[in-house]
């Protein structure tokens, strides 16, 4: 069974870039079955979509975070990446990283069906 | 941007049917999962593709998707089924779409 891990600092100062790593075991992200993504959580609040990678390194982000997002995939590590430029404390969220299973013949069929266990990021200075 | 609106709260009997919807334009016309979320846990899928249960998801837990409204159905509700949870769709420019969320009461 496929497990992902986040990794990362826990405290970003305000205009600073975050940069996460998801590691993936019992499985490879070199598969064209998903998109590996990321998601996070507002305290309190529910989750929002943030972007996700294929194992082929083409991306798609959320357009409400604009040109903010840049992940990434290195298959020789087996970890997707996320940098998250000029954060605010809006920012501040629990970031999990996620598998998106692929469906077949629609994107309609895209759903999410692994989580990581998140990481919590404080935007402060 | 397409969006998602669920009840905030749900409230049920244990042993009893708890019902929560999920709207959208034309979300029949797309697939459905829904996510079950518990305090201090990540987010589990108990319904994808509108109506699939995911192995290990008990056979209580159910889903529907016609014209505007998804339906997850929870049948028998049983404490364990406290928690929050979200539907979640595709969308051609947002691509993956949560729901508001639901909190599903056990009283």
């Amino acid at each position: 069974q496929v497990q992902l891990q986040e990794s990362g600092p826990g405290l970003v100062k305000p205009s600073e870039t975050l940069s996460l790593n998801c590691t993936v075991s019992g499985g490879s992200v070199n598969s064209g079955d998903y998109y590996w993504s990321w998601v996070r959580q507002p305290p309190g609040k529910g989750p929002v979509w943030l972007g996700y990678v294929s194992y082929t390194g083409s991306t798609k982000s959320n357009p409400s975070l604009k040109s903010r997002v840049f992940i990434s995939v290195d298959r020789s590590m087996n970890q997707f990446s996320l940098r998250l430029t000029s954060m605010t404390a809006a920012d501040t969220a629990l970031y999990y990283c996620a598998r998106v299973s692929r469906g077949t013949g629609t994107i309609y069929k895209d759903y999410f069906d692994s989580w990581g266990q998140g990481t919590l990021v404080t935007v402060s200075s | 941007s397409y969006e998602l609106p669920q009840p905030p709260s749900v409230s049920v009997s244990p042993g009893q049917t708890a019902t929560v919807t999920c709207s959208g334009d034309k979300l029949g016309d797309r697939y459905v999962s829904w996510y079950q979320q518990k305090p201090g846990q990540s987010p589990v899928v108990v319904i994808y593709q509108d109506n699939k249960r995911p192995s290990g998801i008990p056979e209580r837990f159910s889903g529907s998707n016609s014209g505007s409204t998804a339906t997850l159905t929870i049948s028998g509700t049983q404490a364990m089924d406290e928690a929050d949870y979200y539907c979640q769709a595709c969308d051609t420019t947002t691509a993956l779409v949560f729901g508001t969320g639901t909190k599903v009461t056990v009283l």
